[in-house]
């Protein structure tokens, strides 16, 4: 298995601009997560789905962001319009729940957004 | 005040070295204690995972779980310079699979 496949792995772009970043889970992994990570607030969860179905968004921001999961094997994470404080590494992870079992997260390597 | 708290270092130890790595906590209702490593430019990857109070151990690693303090730490023996890493710390409750990570102990070994 190819693990957690993100893309794209860098962008720039400037203040103003959408952003769409990527994310292939596991195949056959019920739950998918984003994360953010920065130096000053480590990796924060932003939202995360399970059976493509979002569960818990409270994470996310502002307005500006947006996350769907329109099949089980594709996710994207949105923010428009971006902003210089997005900047950070945005992972992606999934997982595959098994009845009363906290199970492992496996982590896609990140997309690294710099917003000049 | 911050779910898990954990000191970021940057923690620099010679080779051969016992490390320790913490973390607390203000949930009591955290059941499951995990620690991830993340090399540079990489994702976080499991390295350990307890279940509730105790130790448990993995080659050079161990990982000890004191609830009624609310803290945890992972310890590394005879430690390498592929240790090498930032370690972070997670934890989630029965409930619910969102995981809550520590900010991350960035370590170096030198050789």
């Amino acid at each position: 298995d190819a693990g957690v496949i993100q893309s794209p792995r860098h962008e720039v772009t400037e203040m103003g601009q959408e952003v769409t970043l990527r994310c292939k889970p596991i195949s056959g992994h019920d739950y998918l997560f984003w994360y953010r990570q920065t130096m000053m607030r480590g990796l924060e969860l932003l939202i995360y789905f399970n059976n493509n179905v979002p569960i818990d968004d409270s994470g996310m921001p502002e307005d500006r962001f947006s996350a769907k999961m329109p099949n089980a094997s594709f996710s994207t994470l949105k923010i428009q319009p971006s902003e210089p404080r997005d900047s950070a590494v945005y992972f992606c992870a999934s997982s595959l729940t098994l009845a009363g079992v906290r199970n492992e997260q496996f982590f896609g390597p990140g997309t690294r957004l710099t917003v000049l | 005040q911050k779910e898990v708290e954990q000191d970021p270092g940057p923690l620099s130890v010679p080779e051969g070295a016992i490390v320790s790595l913490n973390c607390t906590y203000s949930n009591s209702a955290f059941q499951y204690f995990m620690w991830y490593r993340q090399y540079s430019r990489k994702g976080p990857e499991l390295l350990m995972y307890t279940y509730s109070s105790g130790n448990k151990e993995d080659g050079r690693f161990t990982a000890q779980v004191d609830k009624s303090s609310k803290y945890i730490s992972l310890f590394i023996r005879d430690s390498q310079p592929s240790d090498s890493a930032t370690y972070l710390c997670a934890m989630s409750a029965d409930t619910g699979n969102q995981f809550y990570f520590g900010t991350g102990t960035s370590l170096t070994v030198i050789p």
